[in-house]
């Protein structure tokens, strides 16, 4: 069965520094977000993204927050400038179209700055 | 802010028996999609079930069922002849019909399955 996959798995990186985690979503799938999820907190959505752009995006998701498909396989989230408050665990997922709701999930990526 | 309540932080049940996981949630539209996932220790949260709004039998799929109450808004999940492949962490969520696809979640439940 297809699966949504996630690398790393764990990223250590220093504060200030500039992080690209990687996803690739279900192949036929057209919808593609990120969620983020802190340490003993709730799962919380950042960004939705659709047809290469944006559809949605939570107040979380600010200017230091990218997100690219830079090609037909692999849908991206960067964070610019990481601050220790971003250490968490990201989830990539997708969605079939529009009027298949259901999300799937990848297995994450933990992130940890230090 | 539109909310998902998840009351129990933590449960148990023995391999076999039966559990009912609560969820309550807020919600001012008429359509909707309601959903649990679950998040075992390795982590990658798989959807267990849902139920569109708009439809009044409570969704099922296999040992998994939901007890649907719109007026209350309320999403109880039941799992019945528990399996220790049940032990994971149960996240309920909403999904808005109004062209949303941001999911919001409940702050979960540990289901622990005891042999």
């Amino acid at each position: 069965e297809p699966e949504v996959t996630q690398t790393p798995s764990h990223q250590v990186t220093q504060m200030g520094q500039e992080v690209i985690l990687r996803c690739v979503p279900i192949s036929n799938h057209l919808y593609f977000y990120w969620y983020r999820q802190i340490l003993g907190q709730k799962v919380e959505f950042l960004v939705s993204f659709y047809n290469n752009e944006i559809s949605e995006k939570s107040e979380i998701f600010d200017d230091q927050f990218s997100v690219e498909r830079p090609d037909g396989s692999n849908f991206t989230l960067k964070i610019r400038s990481t601050k220790l408050e971003d250490s968490a665990m990201y989830f990539c997922a997708s969605s079939r179209d529009s009027y298949s709701y259901e999300q799937y999930f990848g297995p994450g990526t933990r992130l940890t700055v230090t | 802010a539109q909310t998902v309540t998840q009351s129990q932080p933590e449960m148990s049940v023995q391999e076999a028996e039966t559990v009912t996981l609560s969820c309550t949630y807020d919600t001012s539209e008429n359509n909707y999609y309601l959903f649990w996932y679950k998040q075992p220790p390795s982590r990658q949260m798989i959807l267990v079930i849902r139920q569109e709004a708009y439809k009044q039998q409570n969704a099922t799929e296999n040992r998994f069922s939901v007890n649907f109450q719109k007026a209350a808004k309320s999403f109880s999940l039941k799992i019945s002849d528990s399996q220790l492949g049940d032990t994971a962490m149960y996240f309920c969520a909403r999904l808005s019909g109004a062209g949303s696809y941001q999911l919001t979640f409940g702050k979960g439940t540990k289901l622990s399955v005891i042999p």
